[in-house]
């Protein structure tokens, strides 16, 4: 079945430490996004991509970086410079992103928690 | 910059009672409206999406209704079961290529 998948569902990060998200989506779509995801808010955009090795910061980039080296992943690492990053992460992709009336699609999510 | 307000946070409801949910933004310069589902612990699943140039989108027992002037949205869902107990989050894109949130409307349909 085609859909989003991401990994691991839960993560621990040790102070100092960073960690990457895996998001891998087998629909053939051009646009990836990355999204934080807080109790009581709306989802916030952390960073997105058009194409391949190319993407672009969000509303709140600082302490986060990516990747697009394939079209199918775009993974998201966590840096020690986060000073907050307990929240539930969501991966999504679409068709195309420029004017595009297509939905975005999104994975399970991944949960990550400070040790 | 787009505000997304969903008003109440949390709804309960008895199961076969009709749900109104409601989505209100600032800026009516908008491309599109989604709404979705989110279970607890999930992502989000895509219900329902209205262009610009639409009123109201329609899937099964799903209804959303948009008016751009008055900056709202409303998502009906009829004949309420227990498995439609969720959060509901509905979502606007401008011209570019973001989409605002707002932080959903969580409810409980009661057996």
């Amino acid at each position: 079945d085609g859909g989003i998948t991401q990994s691991p569902k839960y993560l621990f990060r040790k102070e100092g430490q960073n960690v990457t998200l895996s998001c891998e989506q087998n629909l053939n779509h051009d646009a990836m996004y990355w999204y934080r995801q807080d109790p009581g808010q709306g989802l916030r955009l952390i960073y997105y991509s058009q194409i391949v090795n190319d993407f672009q910061k969000g509303d709140i980039a600082e302490g986060y970086s990516v990747s697009r080296e394939k079209k199918e992943s775009f993974p998201l690492t966590v840096t020690s410079a986060q000073k907050n990053p307990t929240a539930f992460y969501l991966c999504a992709s679409s068709i195309e992103q420029d004017y595009s009336n297509q939905p975005q699609h999104f994975g399970d999510g991944t949960r990550l928690s400070i040790l | 910059k787009q505000e997304v307000t969903q008003i109440p946070a949390a709804l309960s409801v008895p199961e076969g009672e009709n749900l109104v949910l409601n989505c209100s933004f600032t800026d009516s310069a908008i491309y599109n409206l989604q709404w979705f589902r989110q279970d607890p612990g999930k992502g989000l699943t895509s219900l329902l999406l209205i262009q610009s140039s639409q009123r109201e989108q329609t899937s099964g027992r799903l209804n959303a209704s948009l008016d751009k002037s008055s900056g709202r949205s409303t998502l009906y869902i009829a004949a309420s079961q227990p498995g439609d107990s969720a959060t509901y989050l509905c979502a606007v894109r401008p011209g570019d290529y973001k989409l605002s949130f707002g932080a959903g409307t969580t409810v409980t349909v009661r057996a």
